[in-house]
């Protein structure tokens, strides 16, 4: 079963907004991580925040985490066209035993219009 | 670098037949997976390896089998194809977990399949 959550399923915006998308999951992590993935290819991994943090930031990218609503936002500022593509967010469970096992939400898929 | 590779990229089998993904990392990385991508969903964990030998069931082990005899691969069979299994593949790497976090994962581009 699916994990996370996402919301939007889809946004479309214009070229220098930001964009916001939410992530929701169900049971304690160890992290939570976000990945973008460019359409026909793998996914890359963007951004890491760790149980005990709240927020972190990474170039355009802003990460918020939330353990007590168990949810976690991803905000992009200044949206380029190059950032169309499909973002998921990833929980790795609590617990030593993980294995760095992921399960994935089904993703928002964002397009940026110049 | 290469990173995480994958072969092929594409193949069409009918449905019955059998056949071997191949998985490549130059990482060094313990820990190995295998999901399948199907539209409008995350990705799902078939199979997944800790380190060279030893392998183990995730979410939709069903219709799949893995091997991995040498650290640096990890393969993924099909041994009676069936229509359900047409996907897109994805192999991740890992380095192992380091002191209380569990590490990102390292993607290939995939391995879409169809099963007529």
């Amino acid at each position: 079963s699916q994990q996370g959550e996402e919301d939007p399923q889809a946004l479309s915006i214009q070229e220098g907004e930001n964009a916001t998308m939410n992530c929701s999951y169900k049971t304690s992590i160890n992290n939570l991580q976000w990945y973008r993935q460019n359409s026909g290819r793998g996914l890359v991994h963007l951004i890491l925040i760790r149980s005990n943090e709240r927020e972190k930031h990474s170039g355009r990218l802003r990460v918020t985490l939330d353990t007590s609503k168990k949810s976690s936002s991803l905000l992009i500022t200044a949206s380029r066209a190059a950032d169309t593509a499909s973002y998921f967010c990833a929980t790795s469970p609590a617990g030593g035993t993980s294995y760095g096992k992921l399960t994935f939400g089904q993703g928002t898929i964002l397009t940026v219009h110049p | 670098n290469a990173g995480v590779t994958q072969t092929p990229k594409f193949r069409v089998l009918k449905t019955g037949q059998s056949m071997t993904l191949l998985c490549a990392q130059d990482m060094n990385h313990e820990y190995m997976y295998w999901y399948r991508q199907d539209p409008g969903m995350g990705l799902r964990l078939i199979h997944y390896s800790v380190g060279e030998g030893t392998t183990a069931k995730g979410e939709v082990p069903d219709g799949y089998n893995v091997s991995r005899l040498k650290k640096q691969n990890f393969l993924l069979g099909l041994e009676s194809a069936a229509p359900s299994q047409t996907s897109v593949y994805f192999c991740a790497s890992s380095p192992a977990r380091q002191g209380l976090s569990n590490q990102p994962q390292h993607f290939g581009d995939g391995t879409r399949l169809s099963i007529l």
